[in-house]
């Protein structure tokens, strides 16, 4: 069973349409995450949901939204995409560190999207 | 706010030989230490953490990496280097911000391993 899961693999879409990436985890964690990683290989926060709380909203055009329907799962939406868009979304889980040991992610293989 | 600083982009290593990949962090209290790797085409996995304790850290794969306080260094080391660690390397630092974990990770450091 993949622990942290993420649909779909590869997305080609034209500018200004709307996707969605879903991620799963069945790892019991409580905290859930996306990065984005650029083409020289950068990861940057975008979100973090702790049991369907948003707890970390970095800066992301608010084209961005994602929406965590249970601790399970946690999905992006993004309107109007544009070419800066394109990169590699990856989703990720962990139990979160409210006190003493910090924890390890748990990482999704990633969604390359492409935006032509 | 927390930093990592990754100074080599790419390293080239020969088989069998030892590796050594540098890690400096900035944060102003005890940071919880990362080093992850990332395959081709996959998604990153944990190699080891560090968050108190022996200084010396042990990972998977064979790997180890050593907190030096008065350096703010992390570095990742490996024995004897197999053709299949070649990867992209991540060392990502975890501070408390606002009473949650928040992880920053640095650029990478791409290691290619030669026959």
């Amino acid at each position: 069973d993949t622990a942290v899961s993420q649909t779909p693999k590869y997305l080609v879409t034209q500018m200004g349409n709307d996707k969605s990436i879903k991620c799963e985890q069945n790892l019991g964690h409580d905290t859930m995450y996306w990065y984005k990683q650029d083409s020289k290989k950068f990861l940057k926060i975008m979100f973090s949901y702790n049991n369907k709380e948003l707890i970390i909203n970095e800066t992301v055009p608010n084209r961005f939204s994602p929406k965590s329907p249970d601790k399970a799962h946690l999905n992006l939406h993004i309107n109007s995409l544009e070419l800066g868009d394109s990169a590699v979304y990856f989703c990720a889980s962990s139990q979160q560190a409210r006190q003493g040991a910090g924890y390890g992610y748990t990482f999704g293989s990633g969604t390359r999207l492409t935006v032509v | 706010a927390q930093s990592v600083t990754q100074p080599d982009i790419h390293i080239t290593v020969s088989e069998g030989a030892s590796l050594e990949l540098r890690c400096n962090y900035s944060y102003g209290a005890t940071p919880y230490l990362f080093w992850y790797v990332q395959s081709p085409g996959q998604g990153l996995q944990l190699l080891l953490k560090y968050f108190s304790g022996d200084t010396l850290v042990q990972g998977i794969k064979g790997f180890e990496a050593e907190f030096k306080r008065s350096q703010s260094s992390f570095n990742l080391r490996k024995p004897s280097v197999h053709w299949s660690d070649a990867a992209e390397y991540f060392c990502a630092v975890g501070a408390k911000s606002g009473g949650y974990q928040k992880v920053t990770f640095g650029t990478g450091t791409k290691l290619q391993v030669i026959p």
